[in-house]
């Protein structure tokens, strides 16, 4: 099935880094949402954007809804150890479906935090 | 609980065994759906129940997968004939009516090996 492109694969960087991470798609999405899984344990929404330029802060995390509506980025900053973990981007194609809940994931961002 | 219960966590099957997973929603929660994480990718949409409604069944990948949800809340996923590629981890997710697109509370999943 269609996957959103996210990228980059895995990271391992340094605490107190800053983290950056993106989601590219070939179509229009309506919707862009970012997720984190942490071991054992199912996703988490952490941001979730539903306009074109749309800029969302949430903590030490902010994400973009792109202008084109064909791609996202989370940038994290002073990242610390709970960091650790698969950040998701997923998106949803919208309007007009009464499903809200049917999303296209991202192949998910790896990341590890050396304290 | 407050949160998603799936059961069971984990499951070891043979090729050819006929499995089940149960979703317990968040109470109160009228949307449910089942999405399959294979391993290193990201969440594949199989299913969304909603009230009364039909459901969506747009993403199950073969007539072997069934789901219902008795009574609007408990679901079950049924795997027939399971094959090594349904080795995955089954996640069910849950939203109340009217939250916004895409903001879904997720289980722990139930982990499948078929050897």
């Amino acid at each position: 099935g269609q996957q959103l492109n996210q990228s980059p694969q895995s990271m391992f960087i340094q605490e107190g880094e800053d983290v950056s991470m993106n989601c590219t798609s070939s179509s229009i999405f309506n919707t862009w949402l970012w997720y984190k899984q942490e071991p054992g344990e199912g996703p988490v929404l952490l941001i979730a954007l539903y306009k074109a330029g749309e800029l969302t802060s949430n903590g030490r995390l902010t994400a973009q809804f792109g202008i084109t509506r064909k791609d996202s980025f989370l940038n994290i900053s002073a990242s610390i150890p709970s960091d650790v973990g698969i950040y998701f981007c997923a998106g949803h194609k919208g309007p007009g479906s009464s499903n809200t809940g049917k999303l296209i994931f991202g192949q998910g961002t790896t990341l590890q935090v050396k304290p | 609980g407050a949160g998603v219960s799936q059961s069971p966590s984990n499951k070891v099957t043979e090729k050819g065994k006929d499995v089940e997973l149960r979703c317990d929603p968040i109470s109160g929660h009228t949307a449910l759906y089942w999405y399959r994480q294979s391993l290193g990718q990201g969440l594949e949409f199989l299913i969304y129940f909603q009230g009364n409604s039909a459901p969506d069944k747009s993403g199950l990948p073969s007539d072997r997968f069934s789901a219902e949800r008795t009574g609007g809340s408990v679901s079950t996923l049924t795997i027939q004939r399971t094959q090594q590629e349904d080795s995955a981890v089954y996640l069910c997710a849950s939203s109340s009516p009217g939250t916004r697109t895409g903001e879904l509370f997720f289980g722990e999943g139930s982990r499948l090996t078929v050897l």
